[in-house]
């Protein structure tokens, strides 16, 4: 069974730096990218980037680009989302996807529980 | 970046009744249309994927249609667990972009 496991809620202050993690299992983690997507207090759902866990090749979306970053280990299949200097803002519920693809159809199949990031003074 | 337009937003409806959701897509993205199931506090659930095959283990009173800009969600008859926000979603090309979400309520 494909999973994909979330590191658990956190408190920050703003200004703070963290990094969120998603583990995959019951797959080749390194046959299928990782995407992260935001989803703000009662709000949709918006797509941050993606990695290709093989080679750590990351598309970022240009509403988050140079806001965080996205990087993997393939060696005990983790994808992170990590941010050096968090503000109020980032306050949301970050969910991990498996994008599957089948050489012509991309979707995400599996997700992530989520992680809850709180930024409070 | 490919804006993609749900209507309605929300929708109250009847156990029994038949309800359709539309996407549209601000260009074309061929069948590469997604939708996906959420619950409060829960992760989206992938109900049918290029526009209109199931995924598998979803109930067969949904269906998807569709091509190029225009698609449609089918849910032939509600049932109480189906009381959810929908969102369509395309893979054509980065960034990859939702819609805004259809609320389905209890009438």
């Amino acid at each position: 069974e494909v999973q994909l496991v979330q590191s658990g809620a956190d408190v920050k202050k703003p200004g703070e730096s963290l990094r969120i993690s998603c583990k995959g299992s019951g797959y080749n983690f390194t046959s299928q990218w990782i995407s992260w997507v935001r989803q703000m207090a009662g709000k949709g759902l918006e797509w941050m980037g993606k990695i290709d866990p093989s080679d750590s090749y990351i598309k970022y979306s240009p509403s988050f680009q140079g806001h965080v970053t996205i990087s993997a280990d393939k060696s005990i299949s983790t994808a992170y989302l990590q941010w050096s200097s968090l503000k109020a803002a980032d306050t949301a519920m970050y969910y991990c996807a498996r994008e599957y693809g089948d050489d012509k159809w991309d979707y995400f199949d599996s997700w992530g529980q989520g992680t809850l990031v709180t930024v409070s003074s | 970046d490919i804006q993609m337009t749900q209507s309605p937003s929300s929708l109250s409806a009847s156990v029994g009744d038949r309800v359709t959701i539309t996407c549209r897509a601000s260009q074309s993205i061929n069948s590469y249309l997604n939708w996906y199931q959420q619950k409060p506090g829960k992760a989206p659930k992938l109900l049918i994927y290029a526009a209109s095959s199931l995924q598998s283990g979803v109930p067969s009173r949904f269906s998807g249609s569709g091509s190029v800009t225009d698609f449609t969600l089918t849910i032939s008859s509600l049932q109480p667990e189906d009381f959810a926000t929908y969102y369509c979603h395309q893979s054509y090309t980065t960034p990859r972009t939702f819609g805004q979400g259809t609320k389905v309520e209890i009438k």
